[in-house]
């Protein structure tokens, strides 16, 4: 089973400035099925990016991805009020999948 | 519009079991996998296993094998996750969602707690 590991837990950051999370694996993963999530608190996780780059439907252009291997990215330019949530990277491969710990991005 | 809907809020004793449903409908239900990801209090997501609607197969979880069964009913687009053997640290919310094609979960469901207490 590939493991995980999201990083920082909590990131603290102002509105308008630039947020960087990190996934790392702990084996390859295909980039075509590495995806993020976005969860506020009391709501269903909702999809940002799949095949490691791709943004879901709706989902507005200040969310990037990149990566490759065992190192994937979530890239938000400029953090928007309605931003700060918890981040989850989820990977599927061998026909199981997991989800990374998350990432917690709040307001400093 | 597409949309999964499921099943209420369900409390079971410990060793009992529980089943969840999750109906579709705004979709081709047998084009689309449907996946169960559930979350602890306080936690964070873990997957559980998925269905393929069409054909029936399934695969599911390590930490869960023996213990789950995915089902799927195509006259009215439902599946069904079922837990045997629940334990106090069963207790969570239960999603299922739908994969776009690509392993990544586009709809979600509006989940379903589970609390599994004596």
């Amino acid at each position: 089973e590939i493991v995980l590991t999201q990083s920082p837990g909590t990131l603290s950051l102002s509105p308008g400035e630039r947020a960087t999370l990190s996934c790392r694996a702990s084996q390859s993963v295909s980039s075509s099925y590495l995806a993020w999530y976005q969860q506020r608190p009391g709501q269903a996780p909702r999809l940002l990016i799949y095949g490691t780059s791709s943004r879901a439907t709706g989902i507005p252009d200040r969310f990037s991805g990149s990566g490759s291997g065992t190192d994937f990215t979530l890239t938000i330019t400029r953090l928007e009020p309605e931003d700060f949530a918890v981040y989850y990277c989820q990977q599927y491969g061998s026909s199981l999948g997991t989800f990374g710990p998350g990432t917690k991005v709040d307001i400093k | 519009q597409v949309q999964l809907v499921q099943s209420g809020a369900e409390v079971k004793q410990p060793g009992a079991s529980v089943k969840v449903s999750c109906q579709a409908s705004g979709y081709t239900f047998v084009n689309y996998y449907i996946h169960w990801v559930r979350q602890a209090p306080g936690h964070g997501l873990e997957w559980v296993g998925v269905i393929n609607p069409s054909g029936g197969g399934t695969s599911y979880a390590q930490k869960l094998q023996g213990r789950v069964t995915m089902t799927r009913d195509t006259s009215t687009g439902t599946v069904y996750m079922e837990l045997s053997s629940l334990r106090s640290d069963d207790t969570a919310i239960y999603y299922c969602a739908r994969d776009q094609g690509w392993r990544a979960f586009d709809i979600w469901g509006q989940g379903t707690m589970v609390t599994v207490s004596s």
